[in-house]
This record gives C-alpha cells, sequence and structure tokens, in this order.
C-alpha cells in the first residue's frame, strides 16, 4: 500500500516569503505528526495530530509556524516569513493511532531559505 | 526531562565485523517506549523496532539484536556480521507512556561499512 507522501520534495525560497508543506498519511492512520531534522542532527518534534486536533503543538518554534489537518487526513504545516534558520528538512509521519505505536516517515521535504 | 544520548557521531567498521550502537535514554516515566530507526541515504527514517518498559527480554532478529537495561537506561543496538547495505544513520527514540507518542530522538550514529 502507499507510504506516507510529502509535497513537494524540495522546496526554496526567499527570506520573509511564505511556504506550505503538505504531507498525506497512510489512509486509515488518525496520528500525524509533523517533525524537523537539521543537517547532522536528529528530527525534532513539532507538533501531532489525532483527528483533526492538534494534540500537542509544543514542538513549534514561534508563532510564524502553524499546522492544519482539517478532515484528518492530509495535514498542512504553514511558515511564514520563512528566515534562513527554517532551513531544514520537515518530515512527516503518521501512525494508527497515538497510543506509542511504530510511526511511519515520509520522505520529507528540504526547505532552504535563501 | 526527556533525553536520549547516542554518544558515538560515526563509526567506521569493515563488512563482517559486529557493531554495537549505543544509546542511554533519561526519562521520569515510568512507562515509556524505545525505538530504533535508521536513516539510509535515501533519507527515508526505517523503523527498526519498539521496546517497552516493562520488558527487559533482549530480542533478536537476523542480524540485529538489542540489549535494553533499565539499570543503566540503555538500550544499544548490535549488527552482527556487518554489510555494506547497513551503512546509514541510526537513531535512538523515546517516547513516554502520557506524550501521545511524540518522539524524542538522540543525535544519530552514522555507520560506515566498509567492504
Amino acid at each position: 500500500g502507499a507510504g506516507v507522501s510529502q509535497t513537494p520534495s524540495n522546496k526554496v525560497t526567499e527570506k520573509g516569503k511564505y511556504v506550505e508543506l503538505r504531507c498525506d498519511p497512510i489512509s486509515g492512520h488518525t496520528a500525524l505528526y509533523w517533525y524537523r531534522q537539521s543537517l547532522g542532527q536528529g528530527p525534532e518534534f513539532l507538533i501531532y495530530f489525532q483527528g483533526t486536533g492538534a494534540a500537542d503543538d509544543s514542538g513549534l518554534p514561534n508563532d510564524r509556524f502553524f499546522a492544519v489537518r482539517p478532515e484528518g487526513s492530509v495535514s498542512t504545516l504553514k511558515i511564514q516569513r520563512t528566515e534562513r534558520g527554517d532551513s531544514a528538512v520537515y518530515l512527516c509521519a503518521s501512525s494508527p493511532g497515538t497510543g506509542v505505536y511504530e510511526q511511519y516517515f515520509g520522505p520529507g521535504t528540504r526547505l532552504t531559505v535563501t | 526531562a526527556q533525553k536520549v544520548t547516542q554518544a558515538q557521531t560515526e563509526i567506521s567498521v569493515v563488512e563482517k565485523e559486529d557493531v554495537t550502537l549505543d544509546c542511554v535514554y533519561e526519562t521520569r516515566d515510568t512507562t515509556y517506549y524505545l525505538f530504533w530507526y535508521k536513516q539510509p541515504p535515501s533519507g527515508e527514517l526505517v523503523f527498526l523496532i519498539r521496546r517497552n518498559s516493562f520488558d527487559e527480554q533482549n530480542e533478536i532478529s537476523g542480524r540485529y539484536s538489542w540489549n535494553f537495561q533499565k539499570s543503566t537506561s540503555s538500550f544499544n543496538f548490535t549488527i552482527t556480521a556487518s554489510q555494506v547495505v547497513d551503512s546509514a544513520v541510526y537513531f535512538c527514540a523515546l517516547s513516554d507512556h502520557n506524550q501521545g507518542g511524540k518522539l524524542i530522538f538522540g543525535q544519530g550514529t552514522e555507520l560506515s561499512v566498509k567492504p
């Protein structure tokens, strides 16, 4: 079956611009997670959804970052007024629920802010 | 506070050598889960194992084995008879029982297996 997909795979944007990153989870998975991975580091948690609601957004670095999941499936991570420090790979993962299941990761979106 | 430490940044071995990747964790919770993920050069994280805090039995899966010791807060990963295809970055991760499944990752260990 289809795994987690993320689009675009690469995004280059200028400092100050707005970007949207999309995640399509595995069908039927109710939990969806966003992580950010900087070069040479482990992924860092940003936010997770159970269904349509954000259950924990404690990892979002500041109010320029926002994520939605309006129908409980596809999620969009939105970054306003991008800064060079936002450059990283943004990973999405899904799991069958928010018990502690294994998470299935997508290939990531590499964001470069110039 | 939760924390995962992978002290080995890079390891290089020759094919067929055994190699152990170390993972030390910190948590105040008594119920938690530990994971290992593999990130090959292609970039996509691949799940390897999940262990809960009440199960200290060691696990073996083919050439892979895991040693969980609560007394030392460690969850080490051994690859026996390493192969070139094992070259990747390996991440250890922790999830507390009441955290909704969010993972706290270590810094990763980059394993290079040379022919």
